[in-house]
């Protein structure tokens, strides 16, 4: 059964700090890791991840993967409020087939206060 | 393009009674899922579809049944609603090949009382 623990659970910080948020995973046959900022409505796609080592970037958010040690990063810096939402990370089998699906963690929540 | 839209965004059932969670999507994905979103515990896939006439159970699919005649839709079906079945139901559609991102729709907030 394919496994996605995420960590911290919940994350306080204050405005201008960098913070990083964990996604380690077990998965059969790994196709790729997903991140996602879900505010209060419904996920939105941040990155998707299938090679080791290579950073993906977007504006102040960075994501890497360890295939390896089976890990995922994403981090935030000069955080805003803005930067407020829970942060999901999902992983994405291989089946060779038709089959597609997406196993979450549960998620983690981050608080940005000014 | 409206995306994906799930309707209602909000319902209140008694336990026993039956209903159905319409999604529907105008990208023409071939893809298209059901997940259950609870407190603390992430997003559970329920069922999902790889084209239409294909249907498969995913992670938690007691209590729910899926059909796609269409491309375009992909209803969800609480037979005899519960307790247990109060919660947040997202539906979300993707592409067969190539960049297998997600578009969610706004979700379905459900209670059974």
């Amino acid at each position: 059964e394919d496994k996605v623990v995420q960590s911290p659970l919940s994350l306080v910080v204050h405005e201008g700090d960098t913070v990083t948020l964990n996604c380690s995973y077990e998965v059969t046959n790994f196709r790729s890791l997903l991140w996602y900022k879900q505010e209060k409505k419904a996920p939105t796609f941040l990155f998707m991840l299938t090679s080791s080592g290579i950073e993906k970037k977007s504006g102040r958010l960075s994501s890497i993967l360890d295939k390896k040690e089976l890990f995922s990063i994403l981090n935030i810096t000069a955080t805003q409020t803005g930067d407020s939402a829970v942060y999901l990370c999902a992983v994405e089998p291989n089946s060779g087939g038709s089959n597609y699906k997406l196993t979450f963690g549960k998620g983690t929540l981050l608080t940005v206060n000014p | 393009n409206a995306g994906v839209t799930q309707t209602p965004k909000f319902q209140v059932l008694k336990t026993g009674q039956s209903m159905t969670l319409q999604c529907a999507q105008d990208m023409n994905h071939e893809y298209m899922s059901w997940y259950r979103q609870d407190p603390g515990m992430g997003l559970r896939l329920i069922h999902y579809s790889v084209g239409a006439g294909i249907t498969d159970q995913g992670e938690v699919p007691n209590g729910y049944n899926v059909s796609r005649s269409t491309t375009e839709d992909f209803p969800l079906r609480l037979l005899s609603a519960a307790p247990s079945q109060t919660s947040v139901y997202f539906c979300a559609s993707s592409y067969s090949m190539g960049r297998n991102t997600q578009y969610f729709g706004p979700g379905t907030r459900l209670t059974v009382l």
